[in-house]
């Protein structure tokens, strides 16, 4: 069946530093959203890419859907604490109309 | 707006009894899903209802857990008899069809099995 990988699946930074998660479909996805959840928290829907090669900013934020609909990436400028939580990548599988939700990257930043 | 929300926010339940949890989904939201999450197996869709219909219940481990939703404002997850492998977090999410605000998760109700 689909499998939506993340990578890395921990990630600690100094605060101000960047930080990447990476999203990787083994098929081609009809749309992909970001959630974040913070610890101990509930996953929050950050935003929706629908478009070959989409990019869109969110503040800090930048959020990029592959060419081929099979990946994506989720890059933070200069983190500051309140960034802390897991990264969630779902993509959507128009074969089984279900989203599926990636692995997670868990972000820790260092004061 | 409330939210998603779910009852109850924690439950502890011995092996073999009986567990419900409960979902309010948002209002005028077409689309209700169960997930669990657990450290090991991280964010699993159980099933999910479109107006108020089970479309898909390939992620329902068992014949223990069933999913009802008799009306568009409520929605239960059973669990009969509950195992100690079936502590996790269970999140109630609602949406609409067009998911461009993607999903609304409710704060989710940890369970433990004893």
């Amino acid at each position: 069946g689909q499998q939506v990988m993340q990578i890395p699946q921990y990630q600690h930074v100094q605060e101000g530093e960047d930080f990447t998660t990476y999203c990787n479909s083994s098929t081609t996805l009809s749309n992909i959203q970001w959630y974040k959840q913070r610890p101990g928290g509930h996953p929050v829907f950050l935003i929706q890419l629908v478009k070959s090669g989409e990019v869109k900013k969110q503040k800090r934020l930048t959020f990029q859907f592959g060419e081929a609909k099979k990946n994506s990436s989720l890059h933070i400028t200069a983190t500051q604490t309140t960034d802390v939580g897991t990264y969630f990548c779902a993509g959507f599988d128009s074969g089984t109309y279900k989203y599926i939700f990636g692995t997670g990257t868990r972000l820790k930043v260092l004061a | 707006d409330a939210g998603v929300i779910q009852s109850p926010r924690h439950e502890v339940t011995e092996m073999g009894q009986e567990v419900t949890l409960r979902c309010k989904p948002i209002s005028g939201h077409d689309y209700l899903f169960w997930y669990r999450q657990t450290m090991m197996r991280g964010l699993e869709l159980l099933i999910y209802f479109n107006n108020n219909v089970p479309i898909d219940d390939s992620g329902m481990p068992e014949d223990r857990f069933s999913a009802k939703m008799p009306n568009a404002s409520f929605s239960t997850l059973k669990i009969q008899p509950s195992e100690p492998r079936d502590s996790a977090v269970y999140f109630c999410a609602s949406g609409n069809y067009r998911q461009e605000y993607g999903y609304t998760f409710g704060s989710g109700t940890r369970l433990t099995v004893v």
